[in-house]
């Protein structure tokens, strides 16, 4: 089975550009996460989604970011217009159930110039 | 966000020792998971626990969870290249995210 899958695995843009991460989710995985990882920050949880409904976005930084999770295998994470302090590796992770056990996607390497 | 310590911040072994690495927090949680992210990659799930004082093994990995439920230890017998990698803590409240600790970086030297 495929694991969760994220893409563009590498992102280089401007600042000002709009930057959309797209990620698929294990099929039959009722939670979606998105993280953002940093050497300072470390692993910081963005948003998250239950049966597609955003429950928690208040690890969203600001209004530039938007996430959305249309149905139960695609979800985006939406940045615009993109700053150079948004560079990072954004992973999107699943779940079955409320356990923890979290399966994470290879992440998406964010260079915003 | 909140963020759980772990200490240390970095190790370096040689190939066939042990080691050993911790996390805190100054919250209660009732699950501890530990995740290995190798470069270039996400994190993947080594051990979870889900009940205070529990002790679980997976091959040379051993966690528990600690007594008083802000803590969790980590253990690797007989540390081979291929444990090279940073090793992350995670807690897990009453609340369905995770928050994830600041990360023990492994180097094993042959």
């Amino acid at each position: 089975d495929a694991g969760v899958i994220q893409s563009p695995r590498h992102e280089v843009t401007e600042m000002g550009q709009e930057v959309t991460l797209r990620c698929k989710p294990i099929s039959g995985h009722d939670y979606l996460f998105w993280y953002r990882q940093t050497m300072m920050r470390g692993l910081e949880l963005l948003i998250y989604f239950n049966n597609n409904v955003p429950i928690d976005d208040s690890g969203m930084p600001e209004d530039r970011f938007s996430a959305k999770m249309p149905n139960a295998s695609f979800s985006t994470l939406k940045i615009q217009p993109s700053e150079p302090r948004d560079s990072a590796v954004y992973f999107c992770a699943s779940s079955f159930g409320m356990a923890g056990e979290l399966f994470f996607g290879e992440g998406s390497r964010l260079t915003v110039l | 966000g909140q963020q759980l310590n772990q200490s240390p911040q970095s190790m370096f072994i040689q190939e066939g020792e042990d080691v050993s690495m911790n996390c805190t927090s100054s919250s209660i949680f009732n699950t501890w998971l530990w995740y290995k992210q190798d470069p270039g990659e996400g994190p993947v799930l080594l051990i979870a626990l889900y009940k205070a004082g529990e002790l679980t093994s997976n091959g040379r990995l051993t966690a528990q969870f600690g007594i008083t439920r802000k803590d969790s230890f980590l253990n690797i017998s007989a540390s081979i290249p291929s444990d090279v990698g940073i090793y992350f803590c995670a807690g897990q409240g009453t609340a369905s995210k995770l928050t994830f600790g600041t990360g023990t970086r492994l180097q094993v030297t042959l």
